[in-house]
This record gives structure tokens, C-alpha cells and sequence, in this order.
């Protein structure tokens, strides 16, 4: 699997948009990018995950690249529980999902 | 609730003590993924099931642990003669199947070796 490259840390304002990069320069065709984030002493929770298009749910969108070799996650109104480690790792197939060490994100008042 | 469920979520043992989690998935997710956490890092991968086969297992998993999965549905992680090492956050997650999937995660077992 491609490795990703994250900022160790990134502060954001209350009610302001989270924008927390990646790169994956050495992704395939057919690996897809997740975005996980890790609150303290908790599982990490599942946010969204694309191919090529960008995505939106409920909590987040996704902005790839059109050569796909870096993403954005958007945190459109940022709250204070949002504080937490967000991992992007990027996967094919069945395999396993390879943690880096995440960006640690700090929602501040 | 129909998370991964994992059990117990915190356990404390003595050095050399044998220690047994389980790690219940999702109804109908057939890949069922170990991974362990100390502080400060992501999540290292251990050990992945597809239904009742062990498909992987990573360095990390030494000839103390051993993983099972009978029946494709719940599953277990020994840990033989526990080290102070050992101590960590032990994490189970699921994916159903297809490509593509999402998988979701327990809220993890914190072992403590004293």
C-alpha cells in the first residue's frame, strides 16, 4: 500500500472549516483513500473514503486531486469535539489499512 | 448497538500471566482485522481473517500471540506469557465484503502487564 504524509499538528477555529492535507504520492490506480480520526483512549471512527471523485457525507468531504496524488479532508464548521488524530491511509482491496502517525487536530474556542 | 464489540475493555495482568480478548464484528462483516496501539502511535496491524482463515499476520504478531477465529464469526487474541511490553491498546475492527468497504472499529481492550 502507498505511503501517506500528514502534518504532525494543525489548530483550527471554532465554527471555521478544517482543512487537513495528505499526500500520497506513490498511490496505484486501484487504491482508495480513508480518512479515519482517533479521539483519546477511543477506537478510531470511520469519516469518508474515495477513488478518483471527491465525496461528501454527513460529517466531512474529500477532495482529490485530479492526479490523485494528495487529498484534503474538509471539516466544514469545526467544534470543539472535533479535537482529535486524523489518519488518511490509502488501501487496495482486502488488505489491511497501514496507520502513520496522523495529524493531530485541535479545535480551539 | 450493533458495533465491533470488543471484551474486556480494560484488563490489568501480572508479568507472565496468559490474557484472552475477544472481539465480536459486525453481523455479516466476513473480514475481521487485529491491530495493537501504544501511546502516541497509530494503530500497528497484527492479523486479518477472512471468514474463518488467518490471511495475514505481521512480524509484530511473536510466537506468544495467537489469534482465532472459529466459525468465521466472533473472534479471539491470546497473549501467552505477557511481558511488560505487551502493554497496549488492543484493537479490533470488521469490513464486510466487497471492495472498497469502510471498516469499523471496537473501542479496544487497554492491556496493562505489571
Amino acid at each position: 500500500d502507498a505511503k501517506t504524509t500528514q502534518p504532525t499538528s494543525m489548530d483550527c477555529a471554532e465554527g471555521r472549516a478544517a482543512n487537513l492535507p495528505c499526500n500520497h504520492s506513490t498511490i496505484s490506480g486501484n487504491e482508495y483513500v480513508y480518512w479515519y480520526r482517533q479521539i483519546h483512549s477511543q477506537g478510531p471512527q470511520y469519516i469518508i473514503h474515495g477513488l478518483k471523485n471527491n465525496e461528501t457525507n454527513e460529517m466531512a468531504s474529500l477532495i482529490i486531486t485530479e492526479d490523485r496524488k494528495s487529498s484534503t479532508l474538509i471539516l466544514p464548521h469545526a467544534t470543539l469535539r472535533d479535537t482529535a488524530v486524523y489518519y488518511c491511509i490509502v488501501r487496495v482491496g482486502n488488505n489491511d489499512m497501514r496507520f502513520g502517525a496522523g495529524t493531530r487536530l485541535t479545535v480551539k474556542p | 448497538d450493533t458495533g465491533v464489540s470488543q471484551d474486556p475493555r480494560h484488563k490489568i495482568t501480572k508479568r507472565g500471566q496468559n490474557v484472552t480478548f475477544r472481539c465480536d464484528p459486525i453481523s455479516e462483516h466476513n473480514r475481521l482485522y487485529w491491530y495493537r496501539q501504544t501511546l502516541g502511535q497509530g494503530p500497528e496491524f497484527l492479523t486479518y481473517f477472512q471468514n474463518e482463515a488467518q490471511l495475514e499476520k505481521s512480524r509484530l504478531l511473536s510466537d506468544r500471540f495467537s489469534a482465532e477465529r472459529p466459525k468465521g464469526s466472533f473472534s479471539t487474541l491470546e497473549i501467552q506469557r505477557t511481558e511488560q511490553g505487551d502493554s497496549a491498546m488492543y484493537l479490533c475492527a470488521s469490513r464486510g465484503p466487497g471492495t472498497g468497504r469502510e471498516a469499523f472499529f471496537g473501542q479496544g481492550t487497554r492491556l496493562t502487564v505489571v
